[in-house]
């Protein structure tokens, strides 16, 4: 069975720093890994999306993510962190003819102090 | 473009009442879904149709019946409400589940049930 686990609930950094959230997966077999944003009052929207043709994953809005197969994580980062970048994120699995059926993490809201 | 469109945005019901949330999308995508959003439970899937004509049963089907009315429109049904289903729930849609295409979700029906 597939799983994703996001390491803390809720992240802080100031505004400039850099920002890593933190997204580790279980799957039996080569996944497809997701990061969506999600802004107050909105739907999810794609930042990024790993599906195999390379291990590190630009996103908009400056944002990346190394897919590391040996520690089984997808971790999030961004170099500097910006007031608008506060949010909450999450982190999704599926595998390939799955297609939508995306397995969720539990979300990290992002705040960014001035 | 809408992309995809939800109605309503708020309802409250009370314990034993029925609605139908709607969604339509306007990308011409073939698979649809309906998640559900709990605090700290990240997204689960309820229903997803990979194609007009098919319906099938996600993570969390209980208490909900769907209707792929079209290739556009996908509602969601609570026949009985409870309390257990207050909740934020989104649709989404995407291009078809044989590649991994991300997936883009409405703006949620926030639903309380009394």
């Amino acid at each position: 069975a597939q799983s994703v686990t996001q390491l803390g609930s809720h992240v802080s950094v100031s505004e400039g720093a850099l920002v890593l959230l933190r997204c580790n997966y279980s799957s039996s077999v080569p996944p497809y890994l997701f990061w969506y944003v999600q802004y107050p009052n909105q739907g999810l929207q794609l930042l990024l999306k790993y599906t195999s043709a390379a291990t590190l994953v630009k996103g908009i809005n400056g944002f990346e993510a190394e897919f590391k197969k040996s520690e089984t994580s997808f971790h999030l980062t961004k170099p500097s962190a910006h007031m608008s970048d506060a949010a909450e994120y999450f982190c999704a699995v599926s595998r390939y003819n799955q297609g939508g059926k995306l397995i969720f993490g539990q979300g990290t809201e992002l705040s960014v102090k001035p | 473009n809408a992309g995809v469109t939800q109605t309503p945005k708020f309802q409250v019901l009370k314990t034993g009442q029925s609605m139908t949330l709607q969604c339509a999308q306007d990308m011409n995508h073939n698979s649809m879904y309906w998640y559900r959003q709990d605090p700290g439970m990240g997204l689960r899937l309820i229903y997803y149709s990979a194609s007009e004509g098919t319906t099938d049963k996600g993570e969390v089907p209980n208490g909900y019946n769907v209707s792929r009315l079209n290739k556009r429109e996908f509602s969601l049904r609570l026949e009985s409400a409870a309390p257990s289903q207050t909740s934020v729930y989104f649709c989404a849609s995407s291009q078809g589940t044989g590649e991994v295409s991300p997936l883009h979700f409405g703006n949620g029906t926030r639903l309380t049930v009394t």
